[in-house]
Parts: C-alpha cells; structure tokens; sequence
C-alpha cells in the first residue's frame, strides 16, 4: 500500500499570497497518477488535478500541478477567499488507492 | 447533469448493519464505476471499495472484506453499500463517488454523503 504524506499540516496564507502544498509517496507514484482534491466543510471532496498536472474541468488555472515518482506539488498562485479549504492528494496508480491525511489552507 | 444522490443519515447500534444508496442520473450507468469512500469526524478520507455497474464485479480493501457488501440495480441506476457488523468507529461520513471504466480512478463526481452513526 502507497502511503502518502502531506506538509504542512495546517498553512496560514493571506489572499493574493502563493500557496505551496507538497504530497510525498512511500513508493514511486505509476504513470504520475496522482490527483489533487480540494474539500470545503460539509462538502464533497472536489477533483481539482488528475495525472498530476491535469486540471479537471473547469478548475481556475491559478491552480496548478507538478511532480513525477514520489514528490508531488500543488500550487495555487493567487489565494482568493473560497480557496481556504483543506486539500488532499490521492493515488490511483494501484489497488488500494490512498490519500493523504491533508493539509488544511486557512486564512491568515 | 450528473448527479449522485444518496439516501439519509442514519444511526445505529453496534453490531447493526447499515444500507447507504447512491442514485445516479445524467449519464450512462454502466459506464462508469461507482466507489465508496468514507471519512470520520474530523479526519481524512479511505477508499473502501468499487463496483463496476456493468458487470457487478467488485473490489474490496482488506479492511473491509467480509464486512462489506457493494449491490447495483441497473434498472434505477442505484448502487448500495452494506456494512454489516457496526462499530463506533464506523461513524463518518459516507460518499459515493465515480470514476470511468476502461480509464484512471479519479473521482470526478461526488455523492453528496450521508452521516452513519454508530452509539449505543
């Protein structure tokens, strides 16, 4: 089984700041099949990036994705309000997917 | 549009089983997987399985084998996941979620969850 691990925990950013979110694997990620969710409370988890740097439909391109084998990034270049959110990254490259335990975005 | 709706919140005791179904609509059932995924109070998210509506074939982590049990009626286009055997720590929250047959499993629409309590 991937384990996924994500830093920091917890960022405290302001609006209009860059948001750096990093996602590590226990083992190599196949074919970079990894995807990002951002999830708001009581909310579904939202797809956000699949194969690693693909956003999915309509997804604001201040978002964006990178990474290859066991380092992964999400980067969001312009902090607006309803992207405080927590995050998380998940693999589906082989059976069992995994996620992270997340990294929660909150507003400085 | 695509919708996932599920049925609602329940609470049960330990030891119960639990039914949770999912209602697709707006687009073709059976060509897509449907997953179940759940998350605990405050905590992350766990994949505990998939069926594939077309063939009913399943895939279950080794968590939950032997206690879970993922059914389709093709005909309303619904899906059910049964978990037998409830504990308290089976309480979160419990999302359906699909991803394309043939292709990657990414998530890319959500059922709307629904809340199983398990308390004596």
């Amino acid at each position: 089984e991937i384990v996924l691990t994500q830093s920091p925990g917890t960022l405290s950013l302001s609006p209009g700041e860059r948001a750096t979110l990093s996602c590590r694997a226990s083992q190599s990620v196949s074919g970079n099949y990894l995807a990002w969710y951002q999830q708001k409370p009581g909310q579904a988890p939202r797809l956000l990036i699949s194969g690693a740097s693909s956003r999915a439909t309509g997804i604001p391109d201040r978002f964006s994705g990178s990474g290859s084998g066991t380092d992964f990034t999400l980067i969001i270049s312009r902090l607006e309000a309803e992207d405080f959110a927590v995050y998380y990254c998940q693999h589906y490259g082989s059976s069992p997917i995994t996620f992270g335990q997340g990294t929660r975005l909150e507003t400085k | 549009q695509v919708q996932l709706v599920q049925s609602g919140a329940e609470v049960k005791k330990p030891g119960a089983s639990v039914r949770v179904s999912c209602k697709a609509s707006g687009y073709t059932f059976v060509n897509y997987y449907i997953h179940w995924v759940r998350q605990a109070p405050g905590q992350g998210l766990e994949w505990m399985g998939t069926i594939n509506p077309s063939r009913g074939s399943t895939t279950y982590t080794q968590e939950f084998q032997g206690r879970v049990t993922m059914t389709r009626d093709t005909s309303t286009s619904t899906v059910s996941m049964d978990l037998s055997s409830l504990r308290s720590d089976d309480t979160a929250v419990y999302y359906c979620a699909r991803s394309l047959l043939g292709a990657t499993t990414v998530f890319d629409y959500w059922g709307q969850g629904t809340l199983v309590t398990v308390s004596s």
